[in-house]
């Protein structure tokens, strides 16, 4: 298996609603990461877990919760979001760089497309 | 910090014409160079990445790529281009530790290649 599954691909929700994105692999990736992608623009990284620890927060708005529950599963939890937060979320996964090399490539899942209304 | 630019908004070139997509980059010691396409409503793929040795990278899909260091630029090149080649394609760069080992992405070239 050499794909990130993320689920749902499109969610609509209100402000006060609160909704969780899904994201799972079975490549034996440890290092997991949440992008967040506006139309016509490049990822912009979230989160980084590696060994389901918390590694990096990009200064994300609290109302973005991440999760990571065990080596394969990672979560985004919504709660609160603004119209602004509408993008399309995509999930990746990667060896855990070790050495430092910087050579670890991403595998990207097809993304998760928010709605905030 | 480190930075990459790809100064091209979109390249349009015919079937069958030679592609080529810029980019440079800023980055504290040795760069570690990534090109990944973006096709419509899906995640980014890999195409090829320069860590060291030969500066003339192979990658997917005929997909190849040259990493001029006095340039500070990594170009993506196919000697001929066909109609699916059309996506958004993104250079991407990874410093030192000391950056966080962070990937830092262009800001993406759309590739129309027409019939």
């Amino acid at each position: 298996d050499t794909e990130v599954t993320q689920t749902p691909k499109h969610l609509v929700m209100g402000m006060t609603n609160k909704k969780s994105l899904k994201c799972e692999q079975h490549m034996g990736h440890r290092a997991m990461y949440w992008y967040k992608q506006k139309a016509k623009k490049p990822p912009e990284l979230m989160f980084v877990y590696s060994y389901e620890k918390l590694s990096i927060n990009e200064s994300v708005p609290s109302r973005f919760s991440p999760e990571c529950p065990n080596s394969s599963l990672l979560n985004l939890h919504l709660h609160a979001l603004q119209p602004e937060d509408s993008a399309l979320y995509l999930c990746a996964s990667s060896q855990v760089d070790m050495g430092f090399s910087g050579a670890n490539v991403l595998t990207f899942g097809a993304g998760s497309r928010l709605t905030v209304l | 910090a480190q930075s990459v630019a790809q100064p091209e908004d979109q390249v349009n070139v015919a079937e069958g014409n030679p592609l080529t997509v810029k980019c440079t980059y800023s980055v504290s010691g040795n760069p570690y160079l990534f090109w990944y396409v973006q096709y419509p409503n899906r995640g980014l793929q890999f195409l090829l990445k320069y860590i060291t040795g030969d500066n003339l990278v192979k990658g997917s899909y005929g997909f190849e790529a040259e990493f001029n260091k006095s340039q500070t630029s990594f170009h993506l090149k196919k000697p001929s281009a066909l109609v699916s080649d059309s996506a958004l394609y993104f250079c991407a760069v990874r410093g030192s530790p000391a950056a966080g080992n962070k990937l830092t992405f262009g800001g993406g070239t759309r590739v129309l290649v027409k019939p």
